[in-house]
């Protein structure tokens, strides 16, 4: 049985700081990677996807995948209290299975 | 270019009946994924459609079906609701390649009372 772990958190930070948000998996052929983001009573956004390993930025957010490890991370820059929200790492093995979700890591950044 | 629209948004089913719930992918998008959010249990594939085909299915019960149309739309079905199938229901559309990244709609709030 494929699984997807994370912290559930609260994770809190102070407004500005870097927000770290991690993640493993348990099954080796994992080859995509996705991290999302849902706001309370709404549904998840797309925050990015990593396929290779090392690091992927976009704007304030980084992706790190290590797939030696089996971990991958979400790094928010410059954390705003609009980051507040749960973080949901999500895992695809190859071909056309589906995405398999962590239960999620709820941010909280203080003002 | 329009999202995933899932319709009814909210329902409130009695235990015994059955729910439609519907799914409208982004126009280009021949993927539709199912998926139930409990606060316990978080995000739960239930299955995925690809070209009209049952693609993908999770570990569901039988009580829980669905069908994809020839434009893509979807739909998802429970027979005999139960109490514990109260839940959001979200709908994720992709291209339907592989590795694809996958785009949810807003989701439908199911209460079984």
């Amino acid at each position: 049985q494929k699984e997807v772990e994370q912290n559930s958190g609260p994770l809190s930070v102070p407004e500005g700081a870097i927000a770290s948000l991690n993640c493993t998996y348990s099954d080796r052929v994992s080859q995509s990677f996705f991290w999302y983001r849902q706001y309370s009573g709404k549904s998840p956004e797309l925050i990015m996807s990593i396929y290779s390993n090392g690091d992927k930025e976009d704007g304030r957010f980084t992706a790190q995948l290590n797939k030696a490890s089996q971990y991958v991370s979400l790094l928010i820059r410059d954390s705003q209290p609009s980051d507040s929200a749960t973080y949901l790492c999500a895992v695809r093995d190859r071909g056309n299975t589906p995405l398999v979700f962590g239960k999620g890591t709820r941010l909280s950044v203080i003002a | 270019k329009a999202g995933v629209t899932q319709t009814p948004r909210y329902l409130i089913k009695t235990r015994g009946q059955q729910v439609t719930l519907s799914c409208s992918p982004i126009s280009g998008h021949r993927s539709v994924s199912w998926y139930q959010q409990t606060p316990g249990q978080g995000l739960q594939f239930l299955f995925e459609y690809f070209s009209e085909t049952q693609r993908n299915k999770g570990n569901f019960p039988g009580r829980f079906s669905g069908r994809q149309f020839s434009n893509s739309r979807s739909e998802m079905n429970v027979s005999t609701l139960e109490l514990g199938d109260s839940a959001l229901y979200l709908c994720a559309s992709g291209v339907g390649e592989t590795g694809n990244t996958i785009y949810f709609g807003e989701g439908s709030w199911l209460t079984v009372v």
